[in-house]
């Protein structure tokens, strides 16, 4: 099995760019999360999809950020317009239904902001 | 609110020497508790999962153990190799899917 896939791996943009980040889960796996890790906060949940339809958002920071799931097999995060704080590093991650909640991460997408 | 502490935050080691990483958690009701690896510029590997008091999992040099407060990552004759940081989540009976991760221990086994 390939594993989470992420693109791009790195991302450099000015503040008021549109960014996208974009996810391809594990096949058969009904869980998509967003995630963003940085050194003061750790790993923060954003927001996760369940059969391709968004649960919880809660986690988003603010209107600017938006994600979506078009199919079981791919998903975007948008940050829309970005700004210096944003610089962070973004994981997906998947995960089967039910009994079977073990997250597994991919390889992150690492966002600077200038 | 479910609360994840890992002590400590860093942790050197010489190879060879066993130690122990600590998880404590607060959670209402736990489903399950994880443990990752993350290594620089890596997202973070699976390591185990732990579902009730008194379960233990072992890989390798790692044995993972659990309690109603707390869980441990002990590590037997540690390898450079073992160098990363390893992160505890809790999964909580009121939290559906989201996991709540500690600030991880940062673990360096010098030769």
């Amino acid at each position: 099995d390939a594993g989470v896939i992420q693109s791009p791996r790195h991302e450099v943009t000015e503040m008021g760019q549109e960014v996208t980040l974009r996810c391809k889960p594990i096949s058969g796996h009904d869980y998509l999360f967003w995630y963003r890790q940085t050194m003061m906060r750790g790993l923060e949940l954003l927001i996760y999809f369940n059969n391709n339809v968004p649960i919880d958002d809660s986690g988003m920071p603010e209107d600017r950020f938006s994600a979506k799931m078009p199919n079981a097999s791919f998903s975007t995060l948008k940050i829309q317009p970005s700004e210096p704080r944003d610089s962070a590093v973004y994981f997906c991650a998947s995960s089967k239904r039910s009994g079977q909640e073990t997250q597994y991460f991919g390889p992150g997408t690492r966002l600077l902001v200038l | 609110e479910d609360q994840v502490t890992q002590s400590p935050e860093a942790l050197r080691l010489q190879e060879g020497e066993s130690s122990s990483l600590n998880c404590s958690y607060t959670v209402s009701g736990l489903r399950g508790l994880f443990w990752y690896r993350q290594d620089p510029g890596k997202g973070p590997e699976f390591l185990f999962t732990l579902y009730s008091a008194g379960e233990e999992k072992e890989k390798e040099r790692l044995k993972a153990t659990l309690t109603k407060k707390e869980s441990f990552l002990h590590i037997t004759a540690p390898k450079p190799e073992d160098s990363a940081t390893y992160l505890c989540a809790v999964l909580s009976s009121g939290s559906a899917r989201q996991l709540t991760f500690g600030s991880g221990t940062q673990l360096t086994v010098l030769p």
